[in-house]
């Protein structure tokens, strides 16, 4: 049973530490996602990635927040300083572009908490 | 003006009601339309896709398309407790875009 991974399951830190969030996608997926999500703001795409190169990252905050793709079966989303507000679940997200279903598969999330 | 206006909720119904969930869009260019379920700290799953307006059936679940008006349904037929969850639709193509998601409660 394939599935997207995502550790760690839960996060809890103090304002101006660094936060690292991993995501293994399926494999085989050629485009991976990175979801914040919220209950004020729902459900918000940071950034994504197709074949690991960065297609779009407009919805990150570009001064603290940084999305990589080492290889193809890991994502990172990096978050430094952290500050109370980026208190949320953060999710990863993988599918394969030529799936015309466009249907993307979620993982367990990462529930962040900035003190 | 959000791209993908969809009510919050909550939406509280009784066990074996019909329930219909709806969202509009703005961008005639999407394409597909999906509608996700999302239980309590997990993440959303995939429920159903169309590409097309009119209507698609699966089990108890019916999805409703209508371009012109650029409205889009889900209905649950005898709801179930266990459809308890929170439904986000999402529209997809150049790019998906999600709604809010509309918590649904269905009581026992």
């Amino acid at each position: 049973d394939a599935r997207v991974t995502q550790t760690p399951r839960h996060k809890v830190t103090e304002m101006g530490q660094e936060v690292t969030m991993r995501c293994q996608p399926i494999l085989g997926h050629n485009t991976v996602f990175w979801y914040r999500q919220t209950m004020m703001q729902g459900l918000e795409l940071l950034a994504y990635f197709r074949n690991r190169a960065p297609l779009d990252d407009s919805g990150m905050p570009k001064d603290r927040f940084s999305a990589e793709m080492p290889d193809a079966t890991l994502a990172t989303l990096k978050i430094q300083p952290s500050e109370p507000r980026d208190s949320a679940v953060y999710f990863c997200a993988s599918d394969y572009a030529a799936d015309l279903t466009d249907t993307q598969y979620f993982g367990p999330g990462t529930r962040l908490t900035v003190l | 003006q959000k791209e993908v206006e969809q009510d919050p909720g909550p939406l509280s119904v009784p066990e074996g009601a019909i329930v219909s969930l709806n969202c509009t869009y703005s961008n005639s260019a999407f394409q597909y339309f999906m509608w996700y379920r999302q239980y309590s700290r997990k993440g959303p799953e995939l429920l159903m896709y169309t590409y097309s307006s009119g209507n698609k059936e699966d089990g108890r679940f019916t999805a409703q398309v209508d371009k012109s008006s650029k409205y889009i349904s889900l209905f649950i037929r005898d709801s179930q407790p266990s459809d308890s969850a929170t439904y986000l639709c999402a529209m997809g193509g150049f790019k998906t875009i999600f709604g809010a998601g509309t918590r649904l409660f269905v009581k026992a």
